[in-house]
């Protein structure tokens, strides 16, 4: 079945360090490809999508590209801040079905000043 | 544009009452709503869709009797945890898609639900 892989948690970084969260899937089909935050005590919120391959989501500083051929979208942000740390999941919309998403296990950022 | 109310946001009930948490799109209609569930450092597993005018879909494991699920108009839909038990106790989530297929999905704030 399809599923999302991330990398686990915590990630420890001091400000303006550079950030990668790796991410790969497992899908039939063409899935779109997100990625959610999650800051304490709250919801999730969307933070960037790509819908096919070779695309680039960005938002806030954030990237990440969708590679079909790595099955990836690693999500990147050059100089994280302490206002980042926070609860990342990466996630895919299952293709022909009912708009359902499916979750990676989250990774935790923690960033230092 | 885009939101999901969730209400409440937090909630501690007895053993064997039951708790209604409620989900609602405020700016567009929402066919389709998914309830999640979220156990502390882990991941969103989803409990089941909810389709307005017609049954909802529950995942397998998830017991459709005890999370009753009603999505009786385009911009409401409730979950209700019924004769609650500590092991229930967990955060929940809604979430409803917008726009055309994939074109994105919005969540609601949670709901921190406590059974004592």
């Amino acid at each position: 079945g399809n599923s999302v892989t991330q990398m686990e948690g915590p990630v420890t970084l001091s400000e303006e360090a550079f950030l990668t969260i790796n991410c790969t899937y497992t899908a039939t089909g063409y899935p779109s490809l997100f990625w959610y935050v999650q800051y304490p005590g709250e919801g999730l919120q969307l933070l960037l999508k790509a819908t096919k391959a070779d695309d680039k989501g960005s938002n806030k500083g954030f990237e990440a590209t969708y590679r079909k051929e790595t099955t990836s979208f690693h999500l990147e942000k050059g100089s994280v801040q302490v206002s980042d740390s926070a609860v990342y999941f990466c996630a895919l919309s299952e293709p022909l079905s009912t708009d359902k998403l499916i979750f990676g296990t989250g990774t935790r950022l923690q960033v230092f000043p | 544009g885009a939101v999901v109310s969730q209400h409440p946001s937090w909630v501690i009930c007895k053993s064997g009452t039951s708790v209604k948490i409620e989900c609602r799109s405020l700016d567009f209609q929402a066919t389709t709503m998914f309830w999640y569930r979220q156990f502390p450092k882990q991941s969103l597993m989803l409990m089941a869709t909810s389709n307005e005018g017609s049954k909802a879909t529950y995942e397998q494991g998830v017991e459709k009797d005890k999370f009753l699920i009603n999505h009786a108009s385009l911009t409401l839909s409730t979950l209700t945890v019924t004769s609650a038990h500590p092991e229930d106790s967990s955060f929940y989530i809604c979430s409803a898609s917008y726009g055309q297929i994939n074109y994105g999905y919005t969540f609601g704030s949670g709901t921190r639900l406590t059974v004592v």
